[in-house]
């Protein structure tokens, strides 16, 4: 089965700055990779997804890219703000295969002041 | 719309009793996921649905079971519970994979188990 490994799990970057999260997955035939953000106390939100026919998509200050060839995905936010601050979770799924989506273990962003 | 809610928010279990955490949604969407989210350990897969009647094992199924009765709800069920059960645990539902743009899940506000 689909296992996603996402790193670092924590990560602190000064506001203004750009902060990366990096995940890999192990099953080539996924095509779909969301990426959901949970503030502290709350349920996860999707912010960005990608599919395996697009290698970049962007929406304002979050970006995701996607290298098939090495099944690895990438979370960009730029121009970072306080209001960034919150635990991130990539995941991969076959949406064509009625497959589950697989999590990554998740990667708490710290914006610093 | 409420959207996805869950029953209840909290609940604090003694080892081998049982309960039912139970998921509604008002999205008629045909797929619905049961998830347990534990500190370091993300959000991971317990049961998932694809539509009214079916079941499916997720990641971690041992000790918990659903059913799926109506499109709208999806129960999750300990029959008898465990300290290792401890967790928060969110409600999920989709339209279903494949449908362009309506991949996204929508998550419940959670229930927080303690189990002594």
């Amino acid at each position: 089965g689909e296992n996603v490994e996402q790193h670092p799990s924590t990560l602190s970057v000064q506001e203004g700055d750009s902060a990366v999260i990096k995940c890999t997955y192990s099953d080539s035939a996924s095509n779909y990779f969301p990426w959901y953000k949970q503030e502290l106390g709350k349920r996860p939100q999707l912010i960005i997804d990608i599919r395996s026919n697009v290698g970049e998509k962007k929406d304002q200050r979050i970006a995701v890219t996607l290298n098939k060839t090495a099944k690895h995905f990438s979370l960009h936010i730029t121009e970072t703000q306080p209001e960034d601050s919150a635990v991130y979770f990539c995941a991969a799924s076959h949406m064509n295969r009625d497959d589950k989506i697989i999590f990554g273990k998740g990667t708490r962003l710290h914006i610093l002041p | 719309n409420a959207g996805v809610t869950q029953t209840p928010k909290f609940r604090v279990l003694k080892t081998g009793q049982s309960m039912t955490l139970l998921c509604a949604q008002d999205m008629n969407h045909e797929y619905m996921y049961w998830y347990r989210q534990d500190p370091g350990m993300g959000l991971r897969l317990i049961h998932y649905s694809v539509g009214e009647g079916t079941t499916a094992k997720g990641e971690v199924p041992d000790g918990y079971n659903v059913s799926r009765l109506k499109k709208q709800n999806f129960l999750l069920g300990l029959e008898s519970a465990a300290p290792s059960q401890t967790s928060v645990y969110f409600c999920a539902s989709s339209f279903g994979p494949g449908q362009g743009a309506l991949d996204e899940q929508y998550f419940g506000p959670g229930t927080r188990l303690t189990v002594t």
